[in-house]
């Protein structure tokens, strides 16, 4: 089956830096990508996805890219907000199905 | 549209004993998905269970089941609870087959076996 790796597990950056996430993936029939933001007691998230015939998305301060080739996918944020601080999660989706595997989470904290 | 709930919120038990969760997905949302929720081990994947039918089972023992109902709600089910069961349980909706793909989750069943 699909396996994500998720990297890092944590991450502190500076309030305006900008916090990178980086996942990969093992089966080469996934087709779709989606990040979640989980805050502290609640439900994930989702912030954006992408799917395979795409090489990458930007909502305003938000931005995935997509390395097929590579199987490797990343969440970009760009100055970034104590609001921003969260656990993300990536997650794959082969197209044999809904079965959504997912990372293990990056624990993202921005310092003000 | 109510978003997904999930019932009880809350629950403690002791081992051997089993528990039953209750999900019900965003009206119209046919595919419900159910994950384990574990510091460090981030979502793992339990079921998927469209028009009734599961799908897709992920690698967990025999204990953990589930089923939909014909209204789309779905119940899972933990038979001999063990300590390691100790977990946020979520479920998620989504309407499958439309061309949509994101899933929605509820707010999940914190578990507490001792």
């Amino acid at each position: 089956g699909e396996n994500v790796e998720q990297h890092p597990s944590t991450l502190s950056v500076q309030e305006g830096d900008s916090a990178v996430i980086k996942c990969t993936y093992s089966d080469s029939a996934s087709n779709y990508f989606p990040w979640y933001k989980q805050e502290l007691g609640k439900r994930p998230q989702l912030i954006i996805d992408i799917r395979s015939n795409v090489g990458e998305k930007k909502d305003q301060r938000i931005a995935v890219t997509l390395n097929k080739t590579a199987k490797h996918f990343s969440l970009h944020i760009t100055e970034t907000q104590p609001e921003d601080s969260a656990v993300y999660f990536c997650a794959a989706r082969p197209d044999t199905g809904n079965q959504f595997y997912f990372g293990t989470g990056t624990s993202l904290t921005v310092i003000p | 549209k109510a978003g997904v709930t999930q019932t009880p919120r809350y629950l403690i038990k002791t081992r051997g004993q089993q528990v039953t969760l209750s999900c019900s997905p965003i009206s119209g949302h046919r595919s419900v998905s159910w994950y384990q929720q574990t510091p460090g081990q981030g979502l793992q994947f339990l079921f998927e269970y469209f028009s009734e039918t599961q799908r897709n089972k992920g690698n967990f023992p025999g204990r953990f089941s589930g089923r939909q109902f014909s209204n789309s709600r779905s119940e899972m089910n933990v038979s001999t609870l063990e300590l390691g069961d100790s977990a946020l349980y979520l479920c998620a909706s989504s309407l499958w087959g439309t061309g949509s793909n994101e899933q929605f989750f509820g707010p999940g069943t914190r578990l507490t076996v001792l």
